[in-house]
């Protein structure tokens, strides 16, 4: 029971690379999310997906796009890398919104900005 | 907008003895309050939840408790054991599918 699975697990770009980030889910659950973790700062939410065909931003939108390609896969660009989105990225799932059903979470990706 | 704070950053107990984290939240109208542990090099995992119509809740060595009022709650782990060594997270509903979330706390359990 694979759950929910993120690709790759590390990563490093140059400023200004481009790069994409893949997240599945097999426990089909309708909501998915994109955090990144930074040291002392907790997870905060960068895009959701409430259902597929939809998305909607989160607290640090800003430098990144997503796309629900359906309903098990939720990916996360990167158009052009910078330094200060060094990270550690996370995505989760959901049956319903996380403030209705628990969000389950992939190992994480954790992605250097050189 | 909602904003968390969670204490200890850091917590040492001997192994066998109580820890308590607790976290403090702005707004009154967050009614949904998780608690997640992660593991190094893992992503966060469910242990416990409170929802703002309970005052607290168990399970097994794990309990919540809320105080609606005072607008904290507060993780409480009795007999702790290794295994109960990781980083702790408290979290508070924003929307239907926001969570704003603590800094965290590494629990270190002593031998």
């Amino acid at each position: 029971n694979a759950g929910v699975t993120q690709t790759p697990k590390f990563q490093v770009l140059k400023t200004g690379q481009s790069m994409t980030l893949q997240c599945a889910q097999d426990m089909n659950h309708n909501s998915m999310y994109w955090y990144r973790q930074d040291p002392g700062m907790g997870l905060r939410l960068i895009y959701y997906s409430a259902s597929e065909g939809t998305t909607d931003k989160g607290e640090v939108p800003n430098g990144y796009n997503v796309s629900r390609l359906n309903k098990r896969e939720f990916s996360l660009r990167l158009e052009s890398a910078a330094p200060s989105q060094t990270s550690v990225y996370f995505c989760a799932s959901s049956e319903k919104g996380a403030r209705l059903t628990e969000a389950f979470f992939g190992q994480g990706t954790r992605l250097t900005v050189v | 907008g909602e904003n968390v704070e969670q204490h200890p950053s850091t917590l040492s107990v001997q192994e066998g003895d109580s820890a308590v984290i607790k976290c403090t939240y702005s707004d009154s109208a967050s009614n949904y309050f998780p608690w997640y542990k992660q593991e190094l090099g893992k992503g966060p995992q469910l242990i416990i939840d409170i929802r703002s119509n309970v005052g607290e809740k168990k399970d097994q060595r794990i309990a919540v408790t809320l105080n609606k009022t005072a607008k904290h709650f507060s993780l409480h782990i009795t007999e702790t054991q290794p295994e109960d060594s990781a980083v702790y997270f408290c979290a508070v509903s924003y929307s239907n599918y926001q969570l704003i979330w603590g800094a965290g706390t590494k629990l270190i359990i002593k031998p």
